[in-house]
């Protein structure tokens, strides 16, 4: 059974920092890697899509990475600005036929003017 | 870009209501989801569906049934509210899986309270 961990559940920064949100999980047989936002009360927005083939997406100040073999992904985030607070979550398809999507509990991003 | 609408943002019902929420999606996908999410314990699965008239149990249906009578409606029905069912709903559609162009897409959410 999948299982996907976020690291850390919660950080603070400084606006104009640049940081890194962590996704591990435990199944590496994975086609794609998918990261979302959360603002407070809302749905989930679609911020980069990373198939299994690439080992970077990019768009804006956003980078993420892929390392199956390690279990790991990375969202990068340049140049923090208040706006960029929410709750960041990655969600990978399970593998085999099941169309299910398993989901971190997300880490919660706090940037401080 | 896809478009996926919730009927409603916040919804008050009472305990032993029969609640109704309503999801469309407006891109032809197969594949619809309906998700709870609460603090601390994340995203949990109710119920999907991958084509008209079929559905799968997630982790958590006990208390729930869904509809699917079209491909762009999902609805999610709570028989018989209860106070634990208090929580954010977040319904999503995709393609299939491993179709080019896979990408999950969420609507924005009804907060429901069962009083």
């Amino acid at each position: 059974k999948q299982e996907v961990t976020q690291i850390p559940a919660a950080l603070s920064v400084p606006e104009g920092e640049n940081l890194v949100l962590n996704c591990s999980f435990t199944d590496s047989a994975i086609y794609n890697l998918q990261w979302f936002r959360q603002d407070p009360g809302k749905g989930l927005t679609s911020l980069l899509l990373i198939q299994s083939s690439q080992r970077e997406q990019t768009s804006g100040r956003l980078n993420a990475s892929l390392d199956k073999s390690s279990g790991r992904s990375t969202l990068y985030i340049a140049a923090s600005q208040p706006g960029d607070s929410a709750t960041y979550l990655c969600a990978v398809p399970n593998s085999g036929g099941y169309q299910k999507v398993t989901f971190g509990i997300g880490t919660k991003l706090q940037v401080i003017p | 870009d896809v478009k996926v609408t919730q009927s409603s943002r916040y919804l008050v019902k009472r305990t032993g209501e029969k609640v109704f929420l309503e999801c469309v999606q407006d891109m032809d996908h197969e594949n619809m989801f309906w998700y709870r999410q609460d603090p601390g314990l994340g995203l949990r699965l109710i119920y999907f569906s991958y084509d008209v008239k079929m559905k799968e149990k997630g982790d958590i249906p006990e208390g729930y049934s869904v509809s699917r009578e079209k491909k762009e409606r999902f609805s999610l029905i709570l028989e018989s509210a209860s106070t634990n069912q208090t929580s954010m709903y977040l319904c999503a559609s995709s393609l299939v899986q491993r179709t080019p162009g896979w990408k999950l897409f969420f609507g924005s959410g009804t907060q429901l309270s069962v009083l």
